[in-house]
């Protein structure tokens, strides 16, 4: 089954408006990915984190990789309508297995 | 242009066939990927391939089977024993060595 479970499954937010998806494990993780689906697209990679503590930037998005290595988070800033869609975080294994998350479907009110 | 190919973007069935998606990728990616999408569940991993002539399952293989004779095709075939075939089913691809997974446009199944 899924190895990471991700919270909120839905997100709603208000143009402007900052907001954060998490994404949760039981286990010590050894990297996480974030992914993209925009509505009707496939998705679309976005960043990998695998050190402790790790903060990575991209524009209006803050991803962050916990100190335990379990959890994972995603911030939205100043939220814009192109920033519909689905977000997945994803684990990937030394076997190649590559297992994704639930994804926080975000929408956004203008 | 490299990329990741699905065909078709569309496809019916009717219950009780077997069905075959195709999933070719230019890349040189040593793995490939085969997901299974439904509404609120993400994406669910039916095999995988690290190398030619080697897969494993993923967590719902059942129903599913999978080749890997060319490094760039993972062809996906839904049998008759998969209760609940109709869904999007995305392919991907990565190179061990760089980890982003890139994906197709995917194929949405339909069994009637």
């Amino acid at each position: 089954g899924q190895q990471v479970m991700q919270i909120p499954q839905y997100q709603h937010v208000q143009e402007g408006e900052d907001f954060t998806t998490y994404c949760n494990s039981s286990t010590t993780l050894s990297n996480i990915q974030w992914y993209k689906q925009r509505p009707g697209g496939h998705p679309v990679f976005l960043i990998q984190l695998v050190k402790s503590g790790e903060v990575k930037k991209q524009k209006r998005l803050t991803f962050q990789f916990g100190e335990a290595k379990k959890n994972s988070s995603l911030h939205i800033t100043a939220t814009q309508t192109t920033d519909v869609g689905t977000y997945f975080c994803a684990v990937l294994t030394n076997d190649y297995k590559l297992s994704f998350g639930a994804g926080t479907t975000v929408t956004v009110r203008a | 242009d490299g990329g990741i190919t699905q065909s078709p973007k569309y496809l019916f069935r009717k219950e009780g066939q077997n069905v075959t998606l195709s999933c070719e990728q230019n890349l040189n990616h040593d793995a490939m990927y085969w997901y299974r999408q439904d509404p609120g569940q993400g994406l669910r991993l039916i095999y995988y391939s690290q190398i030619v002539n080697d897969f494993q399952k993923g967590d719902i293989a059942e129903g599913y089977s999978v080749s890997r004779e060319k490094k760039e095709s993972f062809p996906l075939t839904v049998t008759s024993a998969q209760k609940n075939p109709t869904a999007f089913y995305l392919c991907a691809s990565s190179d061990p060595r760089n980890t982003e997974a890139f994906f197709g446009q995917g194929t949405r199944l339909t069994v009637v």
